[in-house]
């Protein structure tokens, strides 16, 4: 079956701190994964996606096929990184998202 | 131009009810869909329509779970009555095809039954 799993309900952090966010995906096919994110009183966006390989925000995430997992990573966390981060994977050739429980960052000063 | 809206933003109804969600796509998006997102949990998928078809309706959770889309437009997501598990927040996402591989989402709509 395919699932997503983000273990951890909320990461607290001081400013200029490394982050991690992790998740893990099972799915049979070749995975295509996101993460989104809702800052406070926001609608969810798109953050990045494994297959654009780009840094958006400071943030990067590395698809590792081996370990079945795609980790957020940022060098040093900043006070407006503060948000709901979720983590999501695409099944099926219509881009049906199936996403994490998601993960609270709350970086403190 | 406008992203994605939904009305109502809140709807509070008694059990046995039924209920009608509205979503607006962002003009020309072919590709709508509806997650819905319980309390502490993740977005789970509902429905997914392109242009006024369903052909992915495999997480509306019952028979009380319905939706249909007018064109390439509004879709209404019906919930015929409402049971107190059916409290969440209601999203629509759209595309401008389903190969896209963003959604842009709407503000969502928070449903409680009483």
């Amino acid at each position: 079956a395919q699932r997503v799993t983000q273990p951890e309900k909320l990461l607290s952090v001081f400013k200029g701190a490394p982050v991690e966010l992790k998740c893990n995906y099972s799915y049979s096919g070749s995975p295509e994964l996101f993460w989104y994110v809702q800052y406070s009183r926001q609608r969810l966006q798109l953050l990045l996606r494994h297959i654009s390989r780009e840094s958006i925000k400071g943030f990067t995430a590395d698809l590792n096929k081996g370990e079945t997992s795609f980790h957020l990573k940022k060098p040093f966390a900043q006070e407006e990184d503060s948000a709901m981060y979720y983590c999501a994977l695409v099944t099926g050739g219509y881009n049906k998202l199936i996403f994490g429980a998601g993960t609270r960052l709350a970086v403190h000063p | 131009g406008a992203g994605v809206s939904q009305s109502p933003s809140n709807k509070v109804t008694e059990k046995g009810k039924d209920v009608e969600l509205r979503c607006d796509p962002i003009s020309g998006h072919t590709a709508l869909y509806w997650y819905r997102q319980r309390l502490g949990q993740g977005l789970e998928f509902l429905i997914y329509f392109q242009g006024n078809s369903a052909p992915d309706k495999s997480g509306l959770p019952s028979d009380r779970f319905s939706a249909e889309r007018t064109g390439e437009s509004v879709s209404t997501l019906t919930i015929q009555r409402t049971q107190q598990e059916d409290s969440a927040v209601y999203l629509c996402a759209s595309s401008l095809r389903p190969s896209d591989s963003e959604q842009f989402f709407g503000p969502g709509t928070r449903l409680t039954v009483l």
